[in-house]
């Protein structure tokens, strides 16, 4: 059966410093991958998609910056941390024939 | 621009009570998902409604999918406490036909004893 991990699960960064998430898959191949962002008590924003290794389809403009080296890994990184980079990060596949999402367990980002 | 927009965005409902929670959505998809999310945790899929005049049920709650009025809605029968989470819906194409899963605002549903 396919697995999703993710992490770390919280994170408490100063502004300035640099981030790195993982989120890899395991029990399936050539997934989409997705990196989304939920603000307090706020919706989902989508953050990066990606259809294959090397892939990487931004959705909105930011410090933020995402790669995929293989094919059931996906990361997001970022430079220089923000006060607004807090928030839930989570990070989801979907299969080919896009049915539905799978969702790792998140990682809670708190800038300081 | 895309669209995906759940109505109400908060629910407090009495125990027993019925209610019905909105999402419209602008793009031509024809699939619909909807997740649950408790606080502080991550998405679980409830339904994912695939086809027009789909309609899907699992305990209290019933989802339905009305492709040309660009409509889902989720049911709630008889509300019991165990329900208060925030739901989401979703489509998985944007108004250009691209592949992406974008989620609806969220309605923050509480049930009160």
């Amino acid at each position: 059966s396919q697995t999703i991990h993710q992490w770390p699960a919280t994170l408490v960064q100063p502004v300035g410093s640099p981030l790195s998430l993982e989120c890899t898959v395991e029990g399936t191949s050539n997934p989409n991958l997705y990196w989304y962002r939920q603000a307090a008590g706020r919706g989902l924003q989508l953050l990066f998609y990606s259809v294959g290794i090397g892939q990487i389809s931004s959705e909105v403009p930011q410090n933020l910056s995402a790669s995929r080296p293989q094919d059931r890994q996906f990361i997001l990184s970022s430079k220089k941390l923000l006060l607004s980079d807090s928030g839930f990060y989570l990070c989801a596949w979907i299969d080919r024939f896009n049915t539905e999402a799978f969702f790792g367990q998140g990682t809670r980002l708190t800038v300081v | 621009e895309l669209k995906v927009e759940q109505n109400p965005l908060f629910l407090s409902m009495q125990e027993g009570k019925n209610y019905t929670i909105y999402c419209n959505y602008s793009t031509t998809s024809d699939r619909l998902y909807w997740y649950r999310q408790d606080p502080g945790k991550s998405l679980e899929s409830l339904f994912v409604l695939l086809s027009n005049g789909a309609v899907k049920q699992e305990g209290r709650l019933m989802a339905s999918l009305d492709t040309k009025a660009r409509l889902s809605t989720l049911h709630i029968t008889a509300a019991v406490h165990d329900l208060s989470a925030t739901y989401f819906c979703a489509v998985d194409k944007d108004d250009s036909g691209t592949y992406k899963y974008i989620f609806g605002t969220g309605t923050r549903l509480k049930v009160l004893a």
